[in-house]
């Protein structure tokens, strides 16, 4: 089954509103990674996190990495009609070789 | 650079056909994936193969089969397509440095 599970499923905001979506792991992850899909298209890589505690901004995105390498967070601060989509963690498993997804969080804003 | 290719991007089958999602990178990576993508399911990884001439099974392999034919092609195999399998599948590769993976634009497949 999944390794990251993965909240809210569905998130509906204002545009400027903030949004969060988190992430959490029974298990210790060696890293966790994020992805963004637009409605009808691909995912893309966002980032990767790999230390404890770590933070790293992306313009109006901030990711977390939990001090106990058991769960992430991906805020995103005064969210624009460009953000709309599915934010996915992904746990790399087997060595690193599978990456496997959470459920998504669908974002999605009332200009 | 096209990236990952995957050909079809529509199909529509009977159940019990059979037909091949064909999957050809150009970024010269060793890691191939293919996943389904179902409403509230998130993606789920079918099949994976680390290096030329390895498969391994992922989280739903059943119904399913691969060939990761030369370190460009990867194909997945649906001998006998049933409704569940209804789905859209994206093919993917995996690049050096992060190990992020790099998407196909996806094979929205319909079983009737």
């Amino acid at each position: 089954g999944q390794q990251v599970m993965q909240i809210p499923q569905y998130q509906h905001v204002q545009e400027g509103e903030d949004f969060t979506t988190y992430c959490n792991s029974s298990t210790t992850l060696s890293n966790i990674q994020w992805y963004k899909q637009r409605p009808g298209g691909h995912p893309v890589f966002l980032i990767q996190l790999v230390k404890s505690g770590e933070v790293k901004k992306q313009k109006r995105l901030t990711f977390q990495f939990g001090e106990a390498k058991k769960n992430s967070s991906l805020h995103i601060t005064a969210t624009q009609t460009t953000d709309v989509g599915t934010y996915f963690c992904a746990d790399p498993i087997g060595g690193a070789q599978k990456l496997v997804f959470g459920q998504g969080t669908r974002l999605t804003i009332n200009p | 650079n096209a990236g990952v290719t995957q050909t079809p991007k529509f199909q529509v089958l009977k159940t019990g056909q059979s037909m091949t999602l064909q999957c050809a990178q150009d970024m010269n990576h060793n890691s191939m994936y293919w996943y389904r993508q179902d409403p509230g399911m998130g993606l789920r990884l079918i099949y994976y193969s680390a290096s030329e001439g390895t498969t391994d099974k992922g989280e739903v392999p059943n119904g399913y089969n691969v060939s990761r034919l030369n370190k460009r092609e990867f194909s997945l195999r649906l001998e006998s397509a049933a409704p569940s399998q209804t789905s859209v599948y994206f093919c993917a590769t995996k690049g050096g440095g992060t190990g992020e993976l790099f998407f196909g634009e996806g094979s929205r497949l319909t079983v009737l």
